[in-house]
């Protein structure tokens, strides 16, 4: 079974803070992806990863970066919170041969 | 600007009979479409999927549909089950693209007993 894990499933932050969500696999695939999903906008990419160190703009990139500095590992960082990034925020996963994605249970992060 | 659309926001459909869920995509670069199925604060759940030289793809009671002239795809469930009831959420792909999706707004699907 394909295992993608979230660091936390609620968090709570303060306007100004810089986060931390972090997301870890044990499949080895090569892609990993960092979405956030809100209501009557479904899912929408924000960053992608199809290798250590490497990195792609994903449709909403404003506001966040992301880290990947080992191949199981894919770290979203919004470097200065804002309410607006108040959302359901989803991690998943391919191999390079496959379109199929496997997703994280998801972090709901609330921005007060 | 939605390359992907779902008009559909919610649908409710007795149990036993047949669900039809909707998609229409706008990027004739689109190769591949999959269906997902999301339960509240749970990550998605990859259910079926077609790639655009077949135009009918079936798993079970799922069977995706696919029309390229029209850009058009649906999802029916046939029982649907009480369980069945959730957000699903269509998705296209282009190759060359890193298997990047792009995804529907999402239906709401409610199975009433």
């Amino acid at each position: 079974d394909v295992k993608v894990t979230q660091s936390s499933r609620y968090l709570v932050k303060r306007t100004g803070e810089k986060v931390f969500l972090e997301c870890v696999q044990d499949m080895d695939h090569e892609n990993m992806f960092w979405y956030r999903q809100d209501p009557g906008l479904g899912l929408r990419l924000i960053y992608f990863s199809y290798d250590v160190k490497m990195k792609e703009k994903g449709d909403i990139p404003e506001g966040y970066s992301v880290s990947r500095e080992k191949k199981e590992r894919f770290s979203l960082i919004l470097e200065s919170a804002s309410t607006n990034q108040t959302s359901m925020y989803l991690c998943a996963i391919t191999d390079r041969t496959s379109y199929e994605q496997y997703f994280g249970p998801g972090t709901r992060l609330t921005v007060t | 600007d939605q390359q992907v659309k779902q008009n559909s926001p919610s649908l409710s459909v007795q149990e036993g009979r047949i669900s039809i869920l909707n998609c229409d995509y706008t990027n004739s670069m689109f190769d591949y479409f999959l269906w997902y199925k999301k339960y509240p604060a749970e990550g998605p759940t990859f259910l079926i999927s077609i790639s655009s030289i077949k135009d009918k793809n079936e798993d079970g009671r799922f069977t995706v549909f696919l029309n390229k002239s029209a850009k058009h795809l649906s999802l029916h469930i046939v029982p649907s089950q009480p369980g069945d009831s959730a957000v699903y959420f269509c998705a296209a792909s282009a190759t060359g693209t890193a298997s990047k999706l792009t995804f529907g707004t999402g239906t709401r699907l409610q199975v009433t007993l």
